[in-house]
């Protein structure tokens, strides 16, 4: 039973685009949603991350936008580049990640063209 | 400071077979997590170890059991290998439990045959 829903599952964008990616979850109890980015042949990264008594967090080009009310939250990329070429994960889980129990979903693998 | 390393980085086992994999968290770190995440899908929790105790469990049968060493090192150890256990494997290590942060390692590309 999937638990976070992402989609696209690809995406391609221009230099300078906004690419945004989008995830759903089912479970209320979720109370910590980051996003991971996976470059090929590495693990994946942590980005940025958000906690559910906040709607919105910027870190840099990266942006959460977060809706308890619906159970949805996603991710936009400002002045996208190549070298933001990659797959980005959401993930969710209980307890703040006490223990370690991240609830991936299953990637958004974006291609930012020159 | 060093990242968190694990070995080997890929391997080939035929089916019954039993695989040993490792890694090393990044200093300073006291809780390991260990993935496994299968072409083209998202990670999936197997089992989680804080002080040398096994502090959570995903959904993996007995089979798939761990370690951590005093040095918080840790082992995933896989008996009875079947088709469906050819992914990567991914380790992770947080500073210590409460902190959302993993810090994943490259991985180790298991095939089973």
């Amino acid at each position: 039973q999937q638990q976070v829903k992402q989609s696209p599952q690809s995406l391609i964008v221009q230099k300078g685009g906004i690419p945004i990616i989008n995830c759903a979850y089912e479970n209320t109890a979720f109370d910590y949603f980051p996003w991971y980015q996976q470059f090929p042949g590495k693990g994946p990264a942590l980005l940025i991350a958000i906690r559910p008594d906040v709607s919105e967090k910027k870190e840099g080009r990266f942006t959460i936008s977060f809706n308890k009310s619906a159970k949805q939250f996603s991710l936009h990329i400002m002045d996208s580049q190549p070298g933001d070429s990659a797959t980005y994960f959401c993930a969710a889980t209980v307890g703040g990640g006490s223990q370690g129990n991240l609830i991936f979903g299953k990637g958004t693998k974006l291609s930012v063209k020159p | 400071e060093t990242g968190v390393t694990q070995s080997p980085t890929h391997l080939i086992k035929t089916r019954g077979q039993q695989v040993t994999l490792r890694c090393s968290s990044q200093s300073g770190h006291n809780t390991v997590s260990w993935y496994q995440q299968a072409l083209g899908q998202g990670p999936q929790f197997i089992f989680q170890y804080y002080r040398e105790e096994e502090n959570g469990r995903g959904n993996f049968p007995p089979r798939f059991s761990g370690l951590q060493f005093p040095n918080y090192s840790s082992e995933l150890n896989v008996n009875a290998l079947e088709l469906d256990d050819s992914a990567l494997y991914l380790c992770a290590s947080s500073l210590t439990l409460n902190t959302g942060e993993l810090f994943f390692g490259e991985g180790s590309r298991l095939t089973v045959l």
